[in-house]
């Protein structure tokens, strides 16, 4: 059974850096491409950023390029995304997902002073 | 970036009753290998979204089959034969030919 678990949300003041990690397991992680996809307060669904199952290519939504960055370590079956310089708006339910086939519970970031 | 745009945004149906939602793209959708890539999802209040449609028409695993989805190039819907009570929820239809890949607006299906 596929389970992907996020953590590492939080309250994070504007302009301040958080990692969100995701646990994958029950399928083979080094094939997939990984996706994190986020959802605002009362919001509809945006697609993030995705990445290969190498690692060595990433692709991201204009909103957040060159702040965030995804990563994976194929070794650990695991998912990162590191948040910086956050806005306001980034404030959302953050999910993890494989190949938009399974997702995660999602981990919440609220970004506020 | 490629536009997803869904109706109705709100749709009310009587239990039992078929149902239908449309999802028209700004540009077509079709993959440079003849494939169009564009899925369907079901977000339960509560809940993590759960991918129904793959790929215009392919049902995923335990979906019940009084959904389907059909389509082309631009235009898309996803049916619904019979409405049931567990279908409540908001419906999402994604397109991943293109990058960034884009989700419409959401369509809350309630009942009536």
């Amino acid at each position: 059974e596929v389970q992907l678990v996020e953590s590492g949300g939080g309250l994070v003041q504007p302009g301040g850096s958080q990692r969100l990690t995701c646990a994958a397991s029950g399928f083979t992680f080094s094939s997939s491409w990984m996706s994190w996809i986020r959802q605002a307060p009362g919001k509809g669904l945006e697609w993030v950023a995705n990445i290969n199952p190498d690692g060595g290519k990433m692709y991201y939504v204009d909103s957040v390029k060159g702040r965030f960055t995804i990563s994976r370590d194929n070794a650990k079956n695991s998912l990162y995304l590191q948040m910086n310089s956050l806005r306001a708006e980034d404030t959302a339910l953050y999910f993890c997902s494989k190949g938009s086939a399974d997702w995660g519970q999602g981990t919440l970031v609220t970004v506020a002073s | 970036d490629v536009v997803l745009t869904q109706s109705p945004l709100s749709l009310p149906v009587t239990l039992g009753q078929p149902a239908s939602i449309s999802c028209r793209s700004s540009h077509s959708l079709v993959y440079s290998d003849g494939s169009t890539c564009l899925n369907w999802f079901q977000q339960r209040p509560g809940q993590s979204p759960r991918r129904l449609i793959y790929k215009v028409s392919n049902r995923d695993s335990g979906v019940p089959d009084r959904f389907s989805g059909t389509g082309s190039g631009t235009d898309f819907t996803l049916k619904i034969s019979r409405v049931e009570a567990e279908d409540v929820g908001v419906y999402y239809c994604m397109q991943w030919t293109h990058w960034p890949h884009t989700f419409g607006q959401g369509t809350k299906l309630e009942i009536k």
